[in-house]
């Protein structure tokens, strides 16, 4: 099994670039998922296979894995970005697991 | 539409019982796995349990094993969660959602897309 280990806030400016890190055990590319999580709605996925995004997210959002770390990156962060963002990785032992989650602030 | 409804949260006693449910529409319901996400007040998001869409095989998460029992009726297009033995840490709002994944090749390779479609979320307490 593995945690998934992200830092609890992240501040950006509008219009700059935010980071946001997920550090884990045996991270696979391709069994990495990243999540939106506005206040008031449920989650929703932005991010699947490490770095696609599905139909309807902004290209802005991107993503990577490197080693055992992965990173969800919003270019030209928007005001209506700011949520909570959690990263998500399956494994066949552990089968699902979430990170902490990371509050986005855009201020 | 594509859309998960749940329904059932409650308020229970530690030691007691509750079954949630979640009526799924818009898609093949059959044809998806499903999974149980929930989250306790103040902290991030715990997958609780899933039910695979290809061979109806069931997953929990190691805090839920042998209290919870993953169920699904393909004629209603409904995903169960009898929760059994129930905890005060239990209280969480419980998530249905949607999985997009398939195995593939004579060795099972396991391509994974995502947990694409969330419900709203129904509310459950375990408290004297």
């Amino acid at each position: 099994s593995h945690d998934l280990t992200q830092p609890p806030s992240v501040s950006v400016s509008p219009g700059q670039t935010a980071s946001i890190s997920c550090s884990g055990d045996e991270l696979r590319d391709d069994y990495v998922c990243w999540y939106q999580w506005k206040a008031g709605q449920s989650p929703a996925l932005v991010i699947f296979q490490g770095s696609r995004r599905p139909s309807g997210i902004p290209e802005r959002f991107s993503a990577s894995t490197s080693g055992n770390i992965a990173t969800l990156t919003i270019s030209g962060t928007q005001p209506m970005d700011e949520a909570d963002y959690y990263c998500q990785a399956w494994d066949i032992s552990t089968n699902v697991v979430f990170g902490g989650g990371t509050k986005l602030t855009v201020l | 539409e594509v859309q998960l409804l749940e329904s059932g949260g409650g308020l229970v006693q530690p030691g007691g019982s509750l079954r949630v449910s979640c009526v799924a529409s818009g898609f093949s319901f059959s044809t998806y796995a499903m999974d149980w996400v929930r989250q306790a007040p103040g902290k991030g998001l715990e997958w609780v349990s899933g039910f695979s869409g290809s061979d109806s095989r069931t997953f929990y998460a190691d805090s839920v094993k042998g209290r919870f029992t993953i169920s699904r009726d393909t004629f209603n297009n409904t995903l169960y969660l009898q929760m059994s033995r129930l905890r005060v840490e239990d209280t969480a709002v419980y998530y249905c959602v949607r999985r997009s994944d398939f195995w593939s090749g004579p060795n099972g390779h396991y391509h994974y897309y995502g947990m694409d479609v969330w419900g709203q979320g129904t509310t459950v307490t375990v408290s004297s």
